[in-house]
């Protein structure tokens, strides 16, 4: 089954610097790469996602990059704020379009701190 | 759109009790819902996988008899922990996959924080 690593496990950051989360997963079947954001106490929330298909996807100051032959992805956000802080998990796993699979297999997630 | 509830949000039963959660989307249809659990400052275990009309899947090492799940609708699905101890006390989070638009994405419910004494 699928396995993802997650590095670092907490990372703080001053306020404006960019951070950066790895994450490489073991089943090379999976095609499908989101990120969630969990603020303490609350459900997770997706931010952004990548498929198999594409090699980097961005939104505003959230980036994700894959690299299929190496089995790893990455989030990056620049420009950090003091609300960027909270845990963020990466997940891997495969799709099938328009059926019933998808189950995710989750990273152990990482504590993001932004200080002011 | 996309949003999951689940209700309760916290339970507290007593050890040997069973006790139902009920995830539910409420603006769009899930044929497909998963369970997760998540102890604290940890990450998201996946459970099982709830397919409507079908019979859920389960994670190595998750017990299916004391896990019940029912996906009887497009828009419920339940997760009813039986006889439960202590060690089943954690946070359960289900997730459901909408049907519209064949995506990919998954929209998480708030949680239940389950307290067994």
């Amino acid at each position: 089954g699928e396995n993802v690593e997650q590095h670092p496990s907490t990372l703080s950051v001053q306020e404006g610097d960019s951070a950066v989360i790895k994450c490489t997963y073991s089943d090379s079947a999976s095609n499908y790469f989101p990120w969630y954001k969990q603020e303490l106490g609350k459900r997770p929330q997706l931010i952004i996602d990548i498929r198999s298909n594409v090699g980097e996807k961005k939104d505003q100051r959230i980036a994700v990059t894959l690299n299929k032959t190496a089995k790893h992805f990455s989030l990056h956000i620049t420009e950090t704020q003091p609300e960027d802080s909270a845990v963020y998990f990466c997940a891997a796993g495969f799709m099938n379009y328009g059926g019933s699979q998808g189950n995710l297999i989750f990273g152990k997630g990482t504590k993001l701190s932004v200080k002011p | 759109g996309a949003v999951v509830s689940q209700h309760p949000s916290w339970v507290i039963c007593k050890s040997g009790t069973s006790v139902k959660i009920e995830c539910r989307s409420l603006d769009f249809q899930a044929t497909t819902m998963f369970w997760y659990r998540q102890f604290p400052k940890q990450s998201l275990m996946l459970m099982a996988t709830s397919n409507e009309g079908s019979k859920a899947t389960y994670e190595q090492g998750v017990e299916k008899d004391k896990f019940l799940i029912n996906h009887a609708s497009l828009t419920l699905s339940t997760l009813t922990v039986t006889s439960a101890h202590p060690e089943d006390s954690s946070f359960y989070i289900c997730s459901a996959r909408p049907d519209r638009g064949r995506g990919y994405e998954q929209y998480f419910g708030p949680g239940t924080r389950l307290t067994v004494t």
